[in-house]
């Protein structure tokens, strides 16, 4: 199957702080990504759904200021989680379709990125 | 938009027998159903899934099936193993032309197989 690697597997900071999640698909391109966040013992809420070369779009109750996404590639999105603070920790997921958009393709998986926020 | 509900939360179960966890969701429009399994700390893992145009799919010990009329699907594990342990997702999503695939998942069910 294809492979969606994360990066940092987990990452620990400040708050006010900003920090960068990665989302690339090694060996396919995905011209749609999503992200998700998961809380302990919780199911994954979808963020926002990112399409490369446009803007992303979030779900309701998300707030797009805060959770800056870019898909600036077919292999790559990232996550910002701007003026971070402890109630942001969580576990962050995304996937990726390869095709076109909407296409009857599987999602695959990243690994996730295990944040907190001291 | 849509609304997935599944059921049991947890479910324990002695290692040889079967686990059964059920989903149903809320828009009849959707039409790709694929169940995830996640091990703690890690991303969540495809395992099987079905489109609307069939009833049922096997993939050697695990098969899924679906009721487009009641809308609901149902994932079953026979022959469980201590090693399919782990938190299982179901997902429904709408696929095709003109739309995002986007997945909405269920609560999610933590199974125990005991050795």
């Amino acid at each position: 199957g294809a492979v969606v690697s994360q990066h940092p597997s987990w990452v620990i900071c400040k708050s006010g702080t900003s920090v960068k999640i990665e989302c690339r698909s090694l060996d396919f391109q995905a011209t749609t990504m999503f992200w998700y966040r998961q809380f302990p013992k919780q199911s994954l809420m979808l963020m926002a759904t990112s399409n490369e070369g446009s803007k992303a779009t979030y779900e309701q109750g998300v707030e797009k200021d805060k959770f800056l996404i870019n898909h600036a590639s077919l292999t790559l999105s990232t996550l910002t989680v701007t003026s971070a603070h402890p109630e942001d920790s969580s576990f962050y997921i995304c996937s990726a379709t390869r095709g076109g958009r909407g296409r009857n393709t599987e999602a695959f998986f990243g690994q996730g990125t295990r944040l907190t926020v001291v | 938009g849509e609304n997935v509900e599944q059921h049991p939360s947890t479910l324990s179960v002695q290692e040889g027998d079967s686990a059964v966890i059920k989903c149903t969701y809320s828009d009849s429009a959707s039409n790709y159903f694929p169940w995830y399994k996640q091990e703690l700390g890690k991303g969540p893992q495809l395992i099987i899934d079905i489109r609307s145009n069939v009833g049922e799919k096997k993939d050697q010990r695990i098969a899924v099936t679906l009721n487009k009329t009641a809308k609901h699907f149902s994932l079953h594990i026979t022959e469980t193993q201590p090693e399919d342990s782990a938190v299982y997702f179901c997902a429904a999503s709408l696929r095709g032309s003109g739309n995002t695939g986007k997945l909405i998942f269920g609560q999610g069910t933590t199974l125990q197989v005991k050795p």
